[in-house]
């Protein structure tokens, strides 16, 4: 399956801060998920915006996803070292079967 | 949510032998599925496990290198065989469950010698 870009790869910053990550995808979805992965264990379910929403809040995070640019973004606000992690973007085409993105690697330091 | 176990959580295997990863869900799901994570890469699907009938796999993956079954509505098993080290990955099944939301279990990571 054809995987999506995420940008950046990595991104380090301090903790308080903010942090934004992008997605891009190549066709058109029913909806797309966000996962967060530590250390290369399980995926942990983060957020789901359907194709007909434009911006999602839970607790502090906020997806943001613009279907005529294809394209996705997930604001991590406040973040906090435990928010260290690689966070992966993933589409639902309407196989149900997921299309991964690229991941970024997010470090907060303390 | 789906409750999802995976065993073994990890294995260190000798090229040319074969491990059966299995996953367990809390309750009946319909679709469950495999996906591999090579090192440091994202997911890859493997292919769809479907009850009663034969698995549906992506291009790239074979049947014969990754059987699967899936008996029933809570369970599945995925069969690596022949093992080589770019067999090397974390494998991760999945299950949707409620509302298009997808579970991923804990992972099993295998180390190919």
């Amino acid at each position: 399956s054809q995987q999506g870009e995420e940008d950046p790869q990595a991104l380090s910053i301090q903790e308080g801060e903010n942090a934004t990550m992008n997605c891009s995808y190549k066709t058109s979805i029913n909806n797309l998920q966000w996962y967060r992965q530590n250390s290369g264990r399980g995926l942990v379910h983060l957020i789901l915006i359907r194709s007909n929403e434009r911006e999602k809040h839970s607790g502090r995070l906020r997806v943001t996803l613009d279907t005529s640019k294809k394209s996705s973004s997930l604001l991590i606000t406040a973040s906090r070292a435990a928010d260290t992690a690689s966070y992966f973007c993933a589409m639902d085409t309407g196989r149900r079967a997921l299309t991964f993105g690229s991941g970024t690697r997010l470090q907060v330091q303390p | 949510s789906a409750v999802i176990s995976q065993k073994p959580s990890r294995d260190i295997c000798q090229r040319g032998t074969s491990l059966t990863i299995q996953c367990q869900v809390d309750s009946q799901v319909t679709m469950m599925f495999w996906y591999r994570q090579q090192p440091g890469q994202s997911l890859t699907l493997i292919a769809t496990a479907n009850q009663g009938s034969e698995a549906t796999y992506e291009s790239g993956f074979v049947i014969d290198k990754f059987p699967i079954s899936r008996p029933n509505l809570t369970f599945s098993t995925l069969t690596v065989s022949n093992m080589s080290p770019e067999d090397s990955s974390i494998y991760l099944c999945s299950v949707e469950h409620g509302q298009e939301t997808q579970y991923f279990g804990p992972g099993t990571r295998l180390l190919v010698l």
